[in-house]
């Protein structure tokens, strides 16, 4: 069973627009989310991150909003640019427990249309 | 630092063969994961190690599949006899600490026909 869900397997957002990826989580000892960016034929690159004690991050275009009741967390791009199409995935882990291993959700792929 | 390398970045083989992927991970980290990507699971953890030890391989699919990691800047990961539905990309990944996140290397495409 997915502990990590992104039930968007694509989306398309005119450039310039926001671009807004889910993300729903049901292990609730998870306390660190994470977003990675992958083009084709690379590897996943770490994009942005949030501890469960916060419920925004921010960095330039890049915004995680995390909600801890809802086991949800969302990645708002804005504005979004066509150099941002690629596969976005959703992760997390339970820091400093024996399960000390990052959980990938199966990733949403973006086309950020000219 | 060059990042974590791993080798071939694509592999064709035949149904029965033995392959095997290398990895590198960036010098003091102590944690080193191997992932699979396909299309119906994303991203798989198949099997991770913390200071050369295997602490989990729950996710390694069968006893096709075995990993190793003998020294701290070398680790490989076996599929012996391989099949068609092992074909995927496997990444290798690692890190100072488990839980905060990792660098990927590039990934070895890996197709058994």
């Amino acid at each position: 069973d997915q502990q990590v869900k992104q039930n968007s397997p694509s989306l398309s957002v005119q450039e310039g627009r926001i671009s807004i990826l889910n993300c729903d989580y049901t292990n609730s000892m998870f306390d660190y989310f994470l977003w990675y960016k992958k083009y084709p034929a690379e590897g996943p690159t770490f994009l942005i991150s949030i501890s469960s004690i916060k419920d925004k991050n921010e960095d330039g275009r890049f915004t995680v909003f995390l909600n801890k009741s809802a086991k949800h967390l969302s990645l708002h791009i804005v504005p979004s640019q066509p150099g941002d199409s690629a596969v976005y995935f959703c992760a997390a882990s339970a820091r400093g427990t024996s399960y000390d291993k990052v959980i990938f959700g199966p990733g949403t792929s973006l086309s950020v249309i000219p | 630092d060059a990042g974590v390398i791993q080798s071939p970045r694509h592999e064709v083989t035949e149904m029965g063969q033995e392959v095997t992927l290398r990895c590198k991970p960036i010098s003091g980290h102590d944690y080193l994961f191997w992932y699979r990507q396909t299309m119906m699971r994303g991203l798989e953890l198949l099997i991770y190690f913390n200071n050369n030890v295997p602490i989990d391989d729950s996710g390694m699919p069968e006893d096709r599949f075995s990993a190793k990691m003998p020294n701290a800047s070398f680790s490989t990961l076996k599929i012996q006899p391989s099949e068609p539905r092992d074909s995927a990309v496997y990444f290798c990944a690692s890190s100072l600490r488990g839980g905060y996140g990792y660098t990927f290397g590039s990934g070895t495409r890996l197709t058994v026909v």
